[in-house]
């Protein structure tokens, strides 16, 4: 079947500017996560959701990063005014439910990079 | 120090070669441990997850983990090119679910 899904895969903005990054999970998976990962760092934990709601944002560097799951399907990852430092790739990934398993499957990545 | 401590090499290994890769951890709450392969410009894939202390085999790999050192490892044997990738090991609280990933090893098998 189809796997975790983001987009786009690549995308430039100039410093200042907003980004909206998409993650569509794999169908019947109830928790959704965003990851970033700085070139040549391992993933970093940036937010969980179970279903609609987001149960920890721990991970979130900054009040510019927002995320959101409406209807406990496709999330959406958005950086306001976005600076250099937020150059990265943002992983997505989702888990079935506990009873049938905890991998997270992990999608292709969305490459940011900030001029 | 961060949580997750894992050399980021890079390692470069003959085809055929008995790979060893490994972490340390500082935080003991740690329960259950990973191993995901990365190729490039793609997302992580699981190798292999296990709870308990001891030894996992699958195939080629085994991952070993001791909690009482805070070491995990992963072994591959008769490595191939197919294998050159970057590894990642990665780990989870119990009742929390988030992963902590360590820094990543690329590895280079040659032909």
């Amino acid at each position: 079947g189809a796997g975790v899904s983001q987009s786009p895969r690549y995308k430039v903005a100039k410093r200042g500017q907003d980004v909206a990054l998409r993650c569509d999970p794999i169908s019947g998976h109830v928790s959704l996560f965003w990851y970033q990962q700085a070139l040549g760092q391992g993933p970093e934990f940036l937010t969980y959701f179970q279903n609609e709601a987001q149960l920890d944002k721990s991970g979130l560097p900054s009040d510019r990063f927002f995320a959101e799951r409406p209807e406990g399907s496709v999330s959406t990852l958005k950086i306001q005014r976005t600076q250099q430092e937020d150059s990265a790739v943002y992983l997505c990934a989702s888990s079935p439910p506990r009873r049938v398993g905890y991998e997270q499957y992990f999608g292709p990545g969305t490459r940011l990079t900030v001029t | 120090q961060k949580e997750v401590e894992q050399d980021p090499g890079p390692l470069s290994v003959p085809e055929g070669a008995i790979v060893s890769l490994n972490c340390t951890y500082s935080n003991s709450a740690f329960q259950y441990f990973m191993w995901y392969r990365q190729y490039s410009r793609k997302g992580p894939e699981l190798l292999m997850y296990t709870y308990s202390s001891g030894n996992k085999e699958d195939g080629r790999f085994t991952a070993q983990v001791d909690k009482s050192s805070k070491y995990i490892s992963l072994f591959i044997r008769d490595s191939q090119p197919s294998d050159s990738a970057t590894y990642l090991c990665a780990m989870r609280q119990g009742g929390s679910e988030k992963l902590v990933f360590g820094k990543g090893t690329k590895l280079t098998v040659n032909p």
